[in-house]
C-alpha cells in the first residue's frame, strides 16, 4: 500500500518562508493534499494537486510536485504566527478512495 | 453552516463499556468516511461507505461498526471499549464522481480510562 513520510519539525521566523517536505511511494496516486490542523481543531484542507500537474498555487502557498522523485512539497510565504500547526500532506487514487497521510510535520513559527 | 458535523466533541468512558459516534455531512456527498488519530498524530483509515454502502474495512476489530442510515450520516459504534481505543476520531466525505476535495469534521476526542 501507500506509504507517506515526512520531517517531524520545522521551525520558522515570521515572514520567512516555509517548505515542508513529503515523499510517497504509489506512483499511482492521482491526487496528492495538503491539510493544516491547529491544536485540538479538526483538519483543513489547504490545497491539492493532480498528479499531472508540476506545481499549483493559491496565494501564499505553492505546492511543487516531483513525480519521477514522488516528492512532494509546500511552500508558505511570509509566514505568519497563526501558520503554527501540524500540516499533513496525503495522497489518494479517484475522487472515492481513500487518502493516506503522512505523519504530519509540526510546524513553529517564532516572532 | 458547518459542513461535516460530529458529535460528540469529548467523549469520556469507562472500559469495556459501548458508545456512539455520530457524523453528519450536509454537503450533498455520497461518500464517507471514518479516520482514527493516535496520541503520535497518526491518521489511519478505517472505513469508508459510498451510498449506505460499505466499500473500504481496514483491520479495525470487529467491535467497531460504522452505520450509514443515509448517504449524509455514517456513525460508529464501539463495544466493549479499551484502553487502546483512545484517539481522536474524524469523520470526513468526498464526492465519489466529482471533485476530490474531502472535508473534515471537527473530530471527536475518545478517552478511555
Amino acid at each position: 500500500g501507500e506509504d507517506v513520510e515526512q520531517s517531524l519539525f520545522l521551525s520558522v521566523r515570521e515572514g520567512d518562508s516555509s517548505v515542508i517536505n513529503c515523499t510517497y511511494t504509489d506512483s499511482s496516486s492521482t491526487y496528492l493534499y495538503w491539510y493544516k490542523q491547529e491544536p485540538g481543531a479538526g483538519l483543513q484542507l489547504l490545497t491539492y494537486i493532480f498528479s499531472n500537474m508540476d506545481m499549483k498555487q493559491d496565494q501564499r502557498l505553492t505546492v511543487l510536485l516531483n513525480k519521477k522523485d514522488k516528492h512532494l512539497s509546500l511552500r508558505i510565504a511570509d509566514t505568519q504566527t497563526g501558520d503554527s500547526a501540524i500540516y499533513f500532506c496525503a495522497g489518494g487514487l479517484a475522487a472515492g478512495n481513500k487518502l493516506t497521510f503522512g505523519g504530519g510535520t509540526r510546524v513553529l513559527v517564532k516572532p | 453552516d458547518t459542513a461535516v458535523s460530529q458529535t460528540p466533541k469529548y467523549l469520556v468512558t469507562q472500559m469495556g463499556n459501548d458508545k456512539s459516534i455520530k457524523c453528519e455531512q450536509n454537503l450533498g456527498h455520497d461518500t464517507m468516511y471514518w479516520y482514527k488519530q493516535d496520541s503520535k498524530k497518526f491518521l489511519k483509515i478505517m472505513f469508508s461507505y459510498n451510498n449506505k454502502e460499505l466499500i473500504i474495512n481496514e483491520t479495525v476489530p470487529n467491535r467497531f461498526s460504522p452505520k450509514s442510515p443515509d448517504k449524509a450520516h455514517l456513525n460508529l459504534h464501539i463495544n466493549s471499549l479499551e484502553l487502546g481505543d483512545s484517539a481522536v476520531y474524524f469523520c470526513a466525505s468526498s464526492h465519489r464522481g466529482g471533485g476530490p476535495e474531502r472535508f473534515f469534521g471537527p473530530g471527536t476526542r475518545l478517552t478511555v480510562l
